[in-house]
């Protein structure tokens, strides 16, 4: 079964330094797409990146870059020169090929303070 | 672009009634929406896949005669939540699939907060 895991409940980072926000998946298709989203207080997700299974770089959007490694099943989010407007919860999510409807399925979420 | 938006973003109800909450694609056709539930500091749960012009799928556990969900156009779906009750208080999210997306990406919209009394 398909599955997404992230461990870590909650995390700081200071102001400036980058973070590591860990996500791990499980799934037997070969085609498969990851995606991190942000939610702050307000509730709204906000899509921040995407990598696909095939893709054989690693994707970046400006601050954020998601380090795959296909093999240890990992796609873990780098945000670097955290900022204040950072804090939020950070939810990992796959999409489900086998359906053919491409629903997602999530982890648990990270919630990142970053501290002043 | 690939906005959606959610109308009411809060809304109280008295237990027993219905509310329907309204779900558009604003600059995209979304043949495929969907809904999720997610209780405070909870992960996301989707409760159903919404295709245009045919019968939503429901996931395990969800009742279907409680959760009604219309998909009438490639823009607009709605969630009626019927008979109320305050367990069902939560903060519902929908999203939809930009049918012309490379990565068959989802949209959220921004969410509504459901509370009953």
């Amino acid at each position: 079964a398909q599955k997404i895991t992230q461990t870590q409940p909650g995390m700081f980072v200071q102001e400036k330094e980058a973070v590591t926000l860990d996500c791990t998946y499980d799934t037997s298709d070969q085609s498969y797409g990851l995606f991190w989203y942000k939610q702050p207080s307000s509730g709204e997700m906000i899509f921040l990146i995407y990598q696909g299974s095939y893709d054989e770089q690693n994707a970046t959007e400006g601050r954020y870059s998601l380090n795959f490694q296909k093999a240890r099943k990992s796609a873990n989010l780098v945000i670097s020169a955290s900022q204040l407007g950072d804090s939020a919860m950070y939810f990992c999510a796959m999409r489900d090929p086998g359906t053919g409807t491409y629903k997602y399925i999530f982890g648990t979420g990270t919630r990142l303070k970053v501290l002043a | 672009g690939a906005v959606v938006s959610q109308h009411p973003s809060r809304v109280i109800c008295k237990s027993g009634t219905s509310v329907k909450i309204e779900c558009r694609s604003l600059d995209f056709q979304a043949t495929t929406m969907f809904w999720y539930r997610q209780f405070p500091k909870k992960s996301l749960m989707l409760m159903a896949t919404s295709n245009e012009g045919s019968k939503a799928t429901y996931e395990q556990g969800v009742e279907k005669d409680k959760f009604l969900i219309n998909h009438a156009s490639l823009t607009l779906s709605t969630l009626t939540v019927t008979s109320a009750h305050p367990e069902d208080s939560s903060f519902y999210i929908c999203s939809a699939r930009d049918r012309e997306g490379r990565h068959y990406e989802q949209y959220f919209g921004p969410g509504t907060r459901l509370t009953v009394t």
